[in-house]
């Protein structure tokens, strides 16, 4: 079945770039994507890529995808302590009504 | 335009007691979803419904039950809650179909079972 998995947790100082690290089983992933959830809150997408992409930029983030060994990478320049949050990774297989969500790798940026 | 909502914001239950979980959206989407997350499991998938009409089972659907009201409404239902049942839980919608497909989440239900 189809697993997708990340890292727990990742501390970075302000002004440094975060890279969230994320792996999946299922090749039949058409459209992968970044979640980010914070406190007390529901999760709201940040961006997304097709599977036939490499790398994916928009404005401070930076996602790339390496399909032959499903890895999916969400890297964010200048983090802030905003950025502070649970990034999610979710794919979705085509036809499938349904996403696949990774654990959550919960960022904390320190001053 | 309040997106998806959630109701209540916050629920405490003694084990055996019945509740539903409200969920309505107002972005006319045609598919419908409940997660459940917990710590370390990230969001695990209870049930959804594709269409207004029909629902079907996610990953974790024991001990819960749906009802799609109407386009709008997704209804979660826990008939004798359990401790094991404590948890966030989370709607989500979106237009249905194949394409990126964004969803959307309301800002849950903390939901905890004594």
């Amino acid at each position: 079945g189809e697993d997708v998995e990340q890292s727990l947790f990742l501390s970075v100082r302000e002004g440094d770039s975060s890279v969230i690290n994320c792996t999946y089983t299922d090749s039949s992933s058409t459209y992968l994507y970044w979640y980010k959830q914070e406190p007390g809150a529901g999760l709201q997408l940040l961006t997304y890529i097709f599977s036939n992409m490499d790398m994916k930029q928009d404005q401070r983030l930076t996602v790339l995808l390496n399909k032959k060994d499903k890895h999916l990478s969400l890297r964010i320049a200048d983090t802030q302590t905003g950025d502070s949050a649970i990034y999610f990774c979710a794919e979705k297989n085509t036809g499938f009504q349904k996403l696949v969500f990774g654990t959550g790798t919960r960022l904390l940026v320190s001053p | 335009n309040a997106g998806v909502t959630q109701t209540p914001k916050f629920q405490v239950l003694k084990t055996g007691q019945s509740m539903t979980l409200q969920c309505a959206q107002d972005m006319n989407h045609n598919s419908m979803y409940w997660y459940r997350q917990d710590p370390g499991m990230g969001l695990r998938l209870i049930y959804y419904s594709a269409s207004e009409g029909t629902t079907d089972k996610g990953e974790v659907p024991n001990g819960y039950n749906v009802s799609r009201l109407n386009k709008r409404e997704f209804s979660l239902r826990l008939e004798s809650a359990a401790p094991s049942q404590t948890s966030v839980y989370f709607c989500a919608s979106c237009r249905g179909g194949l394409g990126t497909d964004t969803q959307y989440f309301g800002p849950g239900t903390r939901l905890t079972v004594l």
